[in-house]
């Protein structure tokens, strides 16, 4: 069954540095989404990503955020100066069209210092 | 605009016994619902989907959920829990239509399943 992968599982950075988080979504889906979850609490929707351009993202997705698909078959999330309320698990997603075969990661849990 | 409502933030019910997590939903327009599963240190799994056609949906592991249009509900029923279903269980809403870029998923808070023997 075609998986979501999602590299490194697990990361440890120094605040105020760069990180990016690595996905390889479903290699015929359209749609990326990036999520993030809090440790206790519910997962939130970050972004989504389409076309070459972000579609939609939330208020948490600030300009410290961005996303990228490089080379068409990753697609990335970099926080530019990480903060410690930047710990999370962050899970990527990505989707054929509309619902059809969304599919999650199993995440990269981000712990700043 | 959706959203999702989680009633109850811990369940604890006995192995052998019926589980029920509820869950309600709010959206503009037809939504779809799903019920997703964390294990401890885990990502999320799919346990099942509704996307307009039939209400009683049946997911993995003896997990369903009906889709109750008027009561604006989507619970999760299993008729007979397993110690291995002990986890966290989340509620998901999003609109059901094709949107220009991509469907953001609106989780509920999560309900976490305690199974004793």
């Amino acid at each position: 069954e075609p998986e979501v992968t999602q590299t490194p599982s697990h990361q440890v950075t120094q605040m105020g540095q760069e990180v990016i988080l690595r996905c390889v979504p479903i290699s015929n889906h359209l749609y990326f989404y990036w999520y993030r979850q809090i440790l206790g609490q519910k997962v939130e929707f970050l972004v989504s990503f389409y076309n070459n351009e972000i579609s939609e993202k939330s208020e948490i997705f600030d300009d410290q955020f961005s996303v990228e698909r490089p080379d068409g078959s990753n697609f990335t999330l970099k926080i530019r100066s990480t903060k410690l309320e930047d710990s999370a698990m962050y899970f990527c997603a990505s989707s054929a069209r509309g619902t059809y075969g969304y599919t999650f990661g199993s995440g990269t849990r981000l712990t700043v210092v | 605009a959706q959203s999702v409502t989680q009633l109850d933030s811990h369940v604890s019910v006995s192995e052998g016994t019926p589980v029920l997590l509820r869950c309600n939903y709010s959206s503009s327009y037809s939504p779809s619902l799903f019920w997703y599963v964390q294990h401890p240190n885990k990502g999320l799994q799919l346990l099942l989907k509704y996307t307009s056609a039939a209400t009683l949906v049946k997911g993995i592991n003896g997990f369903e959920a009906e889709f109750k249009k008027s009561e604006t509900s989507f619970h999760l029923t299993k008729p007979s829990a397993h110690m291995s279903d002990a986890a966290e269980y989340f509620c998901v809403v999003t609109l059901n239509i094709l949107t220009g870029g991509g469907n953001k998923l609106t989780f509920g808070t999560g309900t976490q399943l305690k199974v004793e023997l």
